[in-house]
């Protein structure tokens, strides 16, 4: 079964930038469709980008599109999402979450998310 | 992009009660539908996908019921580790931009 361990939390100025990791053990990253979803403190899901099983790239949401890379490196099966000029607003838990290599979906598992704090 | 809207908000059930959560899609999704549990300070967990089916460990008296741009999640009998926030999720649609509702927290009545 899947398993997915992130990095730990992260406390920046912002500005700034933060990269976090996701483990995967299990199965290969290859034979998963990786995303992340954030979670702002008292808020719901919001789904930042994902790799798009169909033609092999990674997709982001509009809302973050310049300011977010996600990248995988398949030869220790850890995926990475890198957010640059934080602001206060992308203070969040962080998930990443696997899905079935369809665009069709859901997401299971899920990390066990990393707080990133942007704070002066 | 399709918007997800879930309704209540809030729910207030006593333990051993039904509780009875929904979801509304902006356009059809098909069956195209996944239920998720979020208890504080944990990772979101899947309970129902493809609108209806049980994802592996999940106690049957959670159920999902629907197709289309209306979907229920039924919790028979609420047990103390049920209370929890709920969302739905569609993923009929992509880019998954929007692809959750906001929640429905089930609390304690």
């Amino acid at each position: 079964q899947v398993q997915l361990v992130q990095s730990g939390a992260e406390v920046k100025k912002p500005g700034a930038s933060v990269k976090v990791s996701c483990k995967v053990s299990g199965y290969t990253l290859t034979e998963l469709s990786m995303h992340w979803v954030r979670q702002a403190p008292g808020k719901g899901l919001e789904w930042m980008g994902g790799f798009d099983p169909e033609d092999g790239e990674t997709i982001y949401a509009q809302k973050f599109q310049g300011r977010v890379t996600m990248t995988e490196d398949t030869s220790t099966d850890t995926a990475y999402m890198e957010l640059s000029s934080l602001r206060s607003e992308d203070t969040a838990v962080y998930y990443c979450a696997t899905g079935l290599l369809s665009r069709a979906n859901w997401f299971d598992p899920w990390g066990q998310g990393t707080l990133v704090t942007v704070s002066s | 992009e399709i918007v997800m809207t879930q309704s209540p908000a809030t729910l207030s059930v006593s333990p051993g009660e039904r509780a009875t959560l929904s979801c509304r899609a902006s356009q059809s999704v098909s069956s195209n539908l996944a239920w998720y549990q979020q208890k504080p300070g944990q990772a979101p967990r899947l309970l129902i996908y493809g609108a209806s089916t049980r994802a592996t460990g999940i106690p049957a008296r959670f159920s999902g019921s629907g197709s289309g741009t209306e979907f229920t999640l039924t919790i028979s009998s609420l047990q103390s580790e049920d209370f929890a926030v709920y969302y739905c999720q569609q993923y009929n649609n992509w880019p998954p931009e929007g692809t959750f509702g906001q929640g429905t927290k089930v609390e304690i009545k």
